[in-house]
């Protein structure tokens, strides 16, 4: 089983304020992709990433797929109260039969 | 485009009693299907997925199974819920696997 590791599992922030969210693995992945969720709601697809090193923006977010493709960071810039919610990141390898992998995800707070 | 539908939004169940939770996918042909259980603020935990009509794959022994009917219907059901089952059930597609795209969920309590 490949785990995924993320830190820190709570982070509460001002608004305004930066924050770095943390998946890290020792096995490698093929892709790796990041989710938001709010209560009660489903997952949604924020990125994905698949080249190492492979550094993507959406707006305020800054997604990086580490170069050995063992891990990713997410980092919200200007944090907004909007930017609230559980942060899970998943990764993909060709030889899991179409599954992924979760980390347990990071729960973000900014308050205003 | 896609959409998938999961019903019901929420449900309240008595230990004992029998479970069906539907996930329909519209727009997409062919998806792989997938049931997510998530405990409260947590990760998700794979409990089936189907690459096609019939093809169930279990991921964790448990008192629930799931079918899938047709191409893009996926069910989950328990003859007797027990306590334990409760949480948040979500449902997903994948066309490609590495991608998925979930249901609004299914908040399911068991007295």
């Amino acid at each position: 089983t490949q785990l995924l590791e993320q830190s820190p599992q709570f982070l509460s922030i001002q608004e305004g304020e930066n924050l770095t969210v943390y998946c890290n693995s020792s096995s490698v992945f093929s892709s790796l992709q990041w989710y938001r969720q709010e209560p009660g709601e489903g997952p949604v697809l924020l990125v994905t990433v698949v080249t190492g090193g492979e550094v993507k923006k959406l707006k305020r977010l800054t997604f990086q797929f580490g170069d050995a493709r063992k891990d990713s960071s997410l980092h919200i810039t200007a944090a907004q109260p909007g930017d609230t919610g559980l942060y899970l990141c998943a990764g993909y390898s060709t030889d899991s039969w179409g599954k992924l992998q979760f980390g347990a995800g990071t729960q973000v707070v900014v308050t205003p | 485009s896609q959409t998938i539908h999961q019903w019901p939004a929420t449900l309240v169940q008595p230990v004992g009693s029998p479970l069906s939770l539907e996930c329909t996918v519209e727009g997409t042909s062919n998806p792989n299907l997938y049931w997510y259980r998530q405990a409260a603020g947590r990760g998700l935990q794979l409990l089936f997925y189907s690459v096609g009509i019939g093809q169930i794959s279990s991921e964790v022994p448990q008192n629930l199974s799931a079918s899938r009917p047709q191409d893009r219907q996926f069910i989950l059901s328990s003859k007797k819920l027990l306590l334990s089952d409760s949480g948040f059930y979500l449902c997903a597609w994948s066309v490609a696997g590495y991608e998925q795209y979930f249901g609004p969920g299914t908040r399911l309590t068991v007295t």
